[in-house]
């Protein structure tokens, strides 16, 4: 298994570009999330999703979003970049089972600069 | 908003030291998860602890939920290079109800072990 796989590595975006941050799990995970990580801030939830067709915000939503077509994707959509979304993004998936069974896992991650 | 503060931001000792990372909140998690992140990659999942005043050895790491479940720490004995990374710790909202998974990240303490 892959598990948790993100692309791309790395963008440099300019100031008002859009781009799709893939993510993809084959673990069959219902859940997904999407955080970001800034330095000394630990990570951010922007969206998450409890299946397909199913999203919902989460504290930080606003310049992005979310769709899920299918159990294994879950695209991240940034509008108009601006260099606040300077950050690395990283994709989880999990069973949903709650604690303590739970565990997210966590993909590699997208390193984002807006300039 | 649940909030999770870990102290020290930074910790840079010599191999064979002992170390401990706190994460504080005042407020009541159902479970606290302690991640560690090595540079590129994504958290990994060290432990859950579930009730108030459990103990958890990992190895050289002992992880421990306090009583109250507001707080845990996280103990490293005779620290070595391999232990080098970010180290996060993570609550699940004591909410009652459906949480889907979603966690609150404390900041993270950087630790830096040197031969």
């Amino acid at each position: 298994n892959a598990g948790v796989t993100q692309t791309p590595k790395f963008r440099i975006l300019k100031i008002g570009q859009s781009m799709t941050l893939q993510c993809a799990q084959d673990m069959n995970h219902n859940y997904m999330y999407w955080y970001r990580q800034d330095p000394g801030m630990g990570l951010k939830l922007i969206y998450y999703s409890v299946g397909a067709g199913i999203t919902d915000k989460g504290e930080v939503p606003n310049g992005y979003n979310v769709s899920r077509s299918t159990t294994e994707d879950f695209p991240l959509r940034l509008e108009l970049a601006a260099p606040s979304q300077t950050s690395v993004y990283f994709c989880a998936s999990g069973r949903g089972l709650g604690p303590p069974q739970e565990t997210q896992y966590f993909g590699p991650g997208t390193r984002l600069l807006v300039l | 908003t649940q909030l999770l503060e870990q102290s020290p931001q930074f910790l840079s000792i010599q191999e064979g030291e002992n170390l401990t990372v706190y994460c504080n909140s005042s407020s009541v998690f159902s479970s606290l998860q302690w991640y560690r992140q090595e540079p590129g990659e994504g958290p990994v999942l060290l432990v859950t602890v579930v009730t108030g005043g459990e103990v958890k050895k990992l190895k050289r790491l002992t992880f421990q939920f306090g009583d109250a479940r507001k707080d845990s720490s996280l103990h490293i004995t005779a620290a070595q290079p391999g232990d080098t990374g970010l180290y996060l710790c993570a609550g699940a909202p004591n909410a009652g109800g459906t949480s889907y998974g979603k966690l609150t990240f404390g900041q993270g303490t950087i630790l830096t072990v040197h031969p």
